[in-house]
């Protein structure tokens, strides 16, 4: 059964800049009928999609985060990775890695989640 | 302010049915099949529930059922059970290029 484990510090300060690393187990991440991304949600708030990344390296965006973000994958890891850069308070999130059909429907296959806290 | 109108709470008793629904626009749930559902108990990642309007993922129970109507879609659960309470976010692509969703809706039995 595929599994998905993000891992990445935990606290940051404003300006920095964050980065989350998805480790996927299970199943191939070089594979060509799926797309791994990442979805955010606030402490007590929705959730908001991030981006997405193809094995090949195509990345589709969300157009309010995009000139922040860069996704990637490292097939020789298994392993696909999220920065996003000048992280302010409103960046504080619990970010989850998964597993998506197309860039923007999203399978069953989440990982637990990471809390990211951005205070100075 | 999220770009899909849930209703922020939900309620019903063990047994009953309930409907949760989830407005757009004709450039996201209107305008595409695309529209995810998904449960969120606290503390937990969110689960897929219904994808693609009207499709159960394997292992989801029939009590639970989507639907599509213009602009808005709709979530049913059927014979409510204790372990339904939960968060209930819906999801669509829209014409942006991006994946919307609900501010979420909070189903107390």
């Amino acid at each position: 059964q595929l599994q998905l484990q993000e891992s990445g510090p935990g606290l940051l300060k404003p300006s920095e800049t964050l980065s989350l690393t998805c480790s996927v187990s299970g199943g191939s991440i070089n594979s060509w009928s799926h797309y791994w991304g990442w979805i955010r949600q606030p402490p007590g708030k929705g959730l908001q999609w991030i981006g997405s990344v193809y094995y090949s390296g195509s990345t589709f965006y969300n157009p309010s985060l995009k000139s922040r973000v860069t996704t990637s994958v490292d097939t020789s890891k298994n392993q696909f990775s999220l920065k996003l850069s000048s992280v302010t308070a409103a960046d504080t999130a619990v970010y989850y890695c998964l597993r998506a059909i197309t860039p923007w429907q999203p399978t069953d296959s989440w990982g637990q989640g990471t809390l990211v806290t951005v205070s100075s | 302010q999220s770009a899909l109108t849930q209703p922020a709470s939900v309620s019903g008793s063990p047994g009953q049915s309930i409907t949760i629904s989830c407005t757009g626009t004709s450039s996201d749930v209107g305008g595409y099949t695309y529209v995810s559902w998904y449960q969120q108990h606290p503390g937990k990642a969110p689960k897929l529930m219904i994808y693609d309007v009207t499709n159960r993922p394997s292992g989801i129970s029939h009590r639970f059922s989507g639907s599509k109507s213009g602009n808005t879609a709709s979530l049913t659960i059927s014979g409510l059970q204790a372990d339904d309470e939960a968060d209930y976010y819906c999801s669509s692509f829209a014409s942006s290029n991006t994946l919307v969703f609900g501010g979420g809706t909070k189903v107390s039995v």
